[in-house]
C-alpha cells in the first residue's frame, strides 16, 4: 500500500520564478491538503483539495494556488517566488468526511535564491 | 485568535518517562491530533483525541482535558530514537484545516 509521494524531493529557484510541486494521495484517499513549513515552525495550511476543487484556504496570497486532478493526486503552483517562500512543502491525504487523520508525504524542500 | 501553546524544548534520559504538554485556544473543537517529525522529514500520526480523558498506545498516551484547553503527550521507556519534535495539533469546528503549535524539539540523553 503506497503512502503519500512528493515529488521533487528538493528544488532551488532564483526569486520571481515560478514553482510546481506534485502529490500523490495514500490509496483510497480523495482529499489533498498542502502545509508549509518554516524552519522550527510547526506547518502552515495553505489550501485543501476535494473533488477537483478548493475546499478552504488557509491565509496565503494568491500566488499560491493548486489543482487537483481526477485520480485525486494534486499540484501546488508558487507564482513570482520570494525569499521567504524557502520551506518545506509538505502535501497530507486523507478522506472525504474531513474527519480522517491526514498522512503526510516526505515533503519537498524548496530553497529560493 | 487561535492559539496552540507547547514548550520550545524539553530534555530527558533514556528509559525514563515524559510529558509534553499543548494548551489551545481556538474558535471551536473538533479533535486533536499529536505529531512525531525527525529533523528534515515529515510529519508522522501518532495520536488523536477527540473526547475527554486517555488514549494509549503502547509507549505512547494520550490525554485530553476539552474544558480546560489542554492535551498532553506521554511517552515511557524512552529511546534515543525518540528524539524528535512533536507537533500538537487542533481541528476546531466546521473545518477541514489543522491549526498547529510549533513543537516541542525533545532530546533523549543516554
Amino acid at each position: 500500500d503506497a503512502g503519500v509521494t512528493q515529488s521533487p524531493t528538493h528544488l532551488i529557484k532564483t526569486r520571481g520564478q515560478q514553482v510546481t510541486l506534485r502529490c500523490s494521495p495514500k490509496s483510497g484517499h480523495d482529499t489533498v491538503s498542502w502545509y508549509q513549513q518554516a524552519l522550527g515552525q510547526g506547518p502552515q495550511f495553505i489550501f485543501q483539495y476535494y473533488e477537483e476543487e478548493e475546499r478552504q484556504r488557509g491565509n496565503f496570497p494568491d500566488r499560491f494556488s493548486g489543482h487537483q486532478f481526477p485520480n485525486y493526486s494534486s499540484e501546488l503552483n508558487v507564482n513570482a517566488l520570494l525569499l521567504g517562500d524557502s520551506a518545506l512543502y509538505l502535501c497530507a491525504s486523507s478522506h472525504s468526511t474531513g474527519q480522517e487523520t491526514q498522512y503526510f508525504g516526505p515533503g519537498t524542500r524548496l530553497l529560493v535564491l | 485568535g487561535q492559539n496552540i501553546d507547547q514548550p520550545t524544548e524539553m530534555t530527558a534520559t533514556e528509559g525514563a518517562i515524559v510529558q509534553i504538554n499543548c494548551t489551545y485556544q481556538t474558535s471551536g473543537f473538533n479533535g486533536l491530533f499529536w505529531y512525531q517529525q525527525h529533523a528534515g522529514e515529515a510529519p508522522t500520526f501518532l495520536s488523536y483525541n477527540v473526547l475527554d480523558g486517555l488514549e494509549e498506545k503502547g509507549r505512547f498516551s494520550s490525554f485530553l482535558s476539552r474544558s480546560k484547553g489542554y492535551s498532553y503527550l506521554l511517552l515511557k521507556e524512552l529511546q534515543m530514537k525518540d528524539s524528535a519534535s512533536y507537533l500538537c495539533a487542533v481541528r476546531s469546528d466546521s473545518n477541514y484545516q489543522l491549526i498547529w503549535g510549533a513543537g516541542t524539539k525533545l532530546i533523549i540523553k543516554p
